[in-house]
């Protein structure tokens, strides 16, 4: 059973910059959540998105957007790069008969560090 | 709107001394409950979780949460402690309304001394 995988694992970005983080979800999960994690505090959801359309929202603004593809892979866009933006960026995937209780299985993440 | 609560940023303990790390929650529907633990550099793991049922769980490397309804917590224990312990650990909660978000709390970090 392959596990949720991220890409890239580190990139730096320049202020005003775009960047996109790509994850696939564990195997037989149809659900994808995108969290960000600042240093020394914990994840904050910014969205999640289910049978390609977004399910939910964080407080997060319109710069932060995603896609979900056919075979439930996700990517997290973020445009206008601010040096606020600088975390780590987890995916985490949910299976269909555990998505209602919240349970997520997270991948290893994404540092982005924005200068 | 639903809150995590994680009462200590940090707990330093001695080796094979007892832990409680706190998580206190805000929510005026029912819950389920987690407790997540991050390892440097790493994503999250699932450590417990309470859905219904007992509300005493257990997880496979000797940690236990108990929810209490009354007193909206979710503490987690373990009665002794290893090093491989030290880590970030993270309460979360979900509403039991259908919905799609898990909040978490800002974390707690276990530090194992020798």
């Amino acid at each position: 059973e392959t596990g949720v995988t991220q890409s890239p694992t580190h990139l730096i970005k320049t202020r005003g910059q775009q960047v996109t983080l790509r994850c696939s979800s564990q195997s037989g999960h149809n659900t994808v959540s995108w969290y960000q994690q600042a240093l020394g505090q914990g994840p904050q959801f910014i969205f999640q998105y289910y049978r390609e359309e977004e399910n939910g929202r964080g407080n997060f603004p319109p710069r932060f957007s995603g896609l979900q593809f056919p075979n439930y892979s996700s990517e997290l866009n973020v445009n206008a790069l601010e040096l606020d933006d600088s975390a780590l960026y987890l995916c985490a995937s949910s299976h269909p008969t555990s998505v209602h209780t919240g349970e997520l299985f997270f991948g290893e993440g994404s540092r982005l560090t924005v200068l | 709107a639903q809150s995590v609560t994680q009462l200590d940023s940090q707990v330093p303990v001695f080796e094979e001394a007892p832990v409680e790390l706190r998580c206190n929650y805000s929510s005026s529907v029912s819950v389920y409950l987690f407790w997540y633990v991050q390892y440097p550099n790493q994503g999250l793991q699932l450590l417990l979780k309470y859905l219904s049922g007992s509300t005493l769980v257990e997880s496979i490397n000797g940690f236990e949460a108990e929810f209490n309804k009354s007193q909206t917590s979710f503490h987690l224990r373990k009665p002794s402690v290893h090093i491989s312990d030290t880590a970030e650990y993270f309460c979360a909660v979900s509403e039991n309304t259908g919905g799609f978000k898990t909040i978490f709390g800002a974390g707690t970090r276990l530090f194992v001394k020798a």
